[in-house]
């Protein structure tokens, strides 16, 4: 079946610092990809998305670009701030009717400090 | 701006007993789902829901839960009767149109549910 996998966390940075997170996944088709984004006591938020091969998503500085050759989306910022500490799903949805469920990735927990 | 709303935020309840979880999906959306994050695992997909039946449902998703939408604007489900590996963060989540792989979903805050 459908599966993501991340890289595990937790991840600590400095204010500025250039952040990877990566994430491969395992699909039978041709998936649509997103990263959410869980602040501290809030739900998950989308932050980005892309639905074919080399599409780039990015939002809010954040660039994630669908990779079909190496079935990766990895997320990724210039400069972090210490307001980005939150954790970070890589997601995948398959189904291309109704209902598709996503299929979510561990999280990876990033701290910034100042 | 328009958001998906849960209550409770906790619940705690006793081995046994019924517990229903209640959601506000944004209200032009048509698809809801639930999802459950157990402390320290993945996010897991449980049920999705359109037009007053279920659409999808996981492995997980046994007789002793339900889904309901008993009004215009409330989503619940339902577990008959709780077990302490029930205990978990419950996500309900929206969309607004047809429910495909590139709709976006928009999740609520969760309920913790504690079963003790």
């Amino acid at each position: 079946g459908d599966s993501v996998t991340q890289m595990e966390g937790p991840v600590t940075l400095s204010e500025e610092a250039f952040l990877t997170i990566n994430c491969t996944y395992t699909a039978t088709g041709y998936p649509s990809l997103f990263w959410y984004v869980q602040y501290p006591g809030e739900g998950l938020q989308l932050l980005l998305k892309a639905t074919k091969a080399d599409d780039k998503g990015s939002n809010k500085g954040f660039e994630a670009t669908y990779r079909k050759e190496t079935t990766s989306f990895h997320l990724e910022k210039g400069s972090v701030q210490v307001s980005d500490s939150a954790v970070y799903f890589c997601a995948l949805s398959e189904k291309e009717t109704s209902g598709s469920r996503l299929t979510f990735g561990e999280g990876t927990q990033l701290t910034v400090n100042p | 701006e328009p958001e998906v709303t849960q209550t409770p935020s906790h619940q705690v309840t006793q081995m046994g007993q019924e517990v229903i979880l209640r959601c506000v999906p944004i209200s032009n959306h048509l698809y809801f789902y639930w999802y459950r994050q157990i402390l320290g695992q993945k996010v897991e997909f449980l049920v999705s829901f359109y037009n007053n039946e279920i659409s999808e449902k996981s492995e997980i998703f046994d007789d002793q839960f339900s889904v309901e939408r008993p009004d215009g604007s409330n989503f619940t489900l339902k577990i008959r009767s709780t077990k302490l590996e029930d205990s978990a963060m419950y996500f309900c989540a929206s969309t607004e149109t047809g429910g495909g792989a590139a709709d976006t979903q928009y999740f609520g805050p969760g309920t913790r549910l504690t079963v003790l």
